[in-house]
């Protein structure tokens, strides 16, 4: 069973739609929760953190964070094409440096 | 900007080569990684080091060798490397060896593309 589990997609959506991008963790003592956006050819760069059950918003952005059933979500409102990408989901315990990633989905938003 | 900064961003070596990348943080962070990416394959990590001293180090290869002089500064020397290792390598940091969960989070630099040939 890999630790963190993504849906590889391609995930496509129109502009405009809601994006819903999902991750499932195997390790229960995780409690920190990233999502991370990669451009083609570029580094990861970090979009949201959660670490309380429930939903953090910011802007377009909304992740929400179930701990007892292991799963965790992005939701993009408003999907633009500069959305397209590909996110990672990663989990981490807080007690240390090695953080676990997904593979990935990739997103595309056609205009 | 991410205020970590890798060179070179891209290198072709042959497999009977030595060469190093490089990393440097400019966030006041003391704890620094490497990261390999390849393609269709998660975030694997090669090393962490924190405050200077390795803590962590996740089965690799002897050929990739790492060094961190300070707190600022990460190296990964390369050396008899195999077309396998043709990859994105990831340098990233983080304020510490978290005792909590919201301070673990890690900013990667631009990345240096590795071509084994």
């Amino acid at each position: 069973q890999k630790e963190v589990e993504q849906n590889s997609g391609p995930l496509s959506v129109p502009e405009g739609a809601i994006a819903s991008l999902n991750c499932t963790y195997s390790d229960r003592g995780s409690q920190s929760f990233f999502w991370y956006r990669q451009y083609s050819g570029k580094s990861p760069e970090l979009i949201m953190s959660i670490y309380s059950n429930g939903d953090k918003e910011d802007g377009r952005f909304t992740a929400q964070l179930n701990k007892a059933s292991q799963y965790v979500s992005l939701l993009i409102r408003d999907s633009q094409p500069s959305d397209s990408a590909t996110y990672l989901c990663a989990v981490n315990r807080y007690n240390n440096n090695d953080m676990r990633f997904g593979a990935g989905t990739r997103l595309t938003v056609k205009p | 900007e991410t205020g970590v900064t890798q060179t070179p961003r891209h290198l072709v070596m042959g497999m009977t080569n030595k060469k190093s990348l490089k990393c440097e943080q400019h966030l006041g962070h003391n704890a620094m990684y490497w990261y390999k990416q390849s393609a269709k394959k998660p975030l694997e990590l090669m090393f962490v080091y924190n405050f200077k001293e390795q803590t962590e180090n996740n089965s690799v290869p002897s050929r990739f060798s790492p060094e961190c002089p300070n707190s600022s500064h990460l190296f990964l020397h390369l050396h008899t490397l195999q077309p396998e290792d043709s990859a994105l390598y990831l340098c990233a940091s983080s304020k510490r060896l978290p005792d909590r969960a919201e301070g673990n989070t890690i900013y990667f630099g631009e990345g240096s593309w590795l071509t084994v040939v």
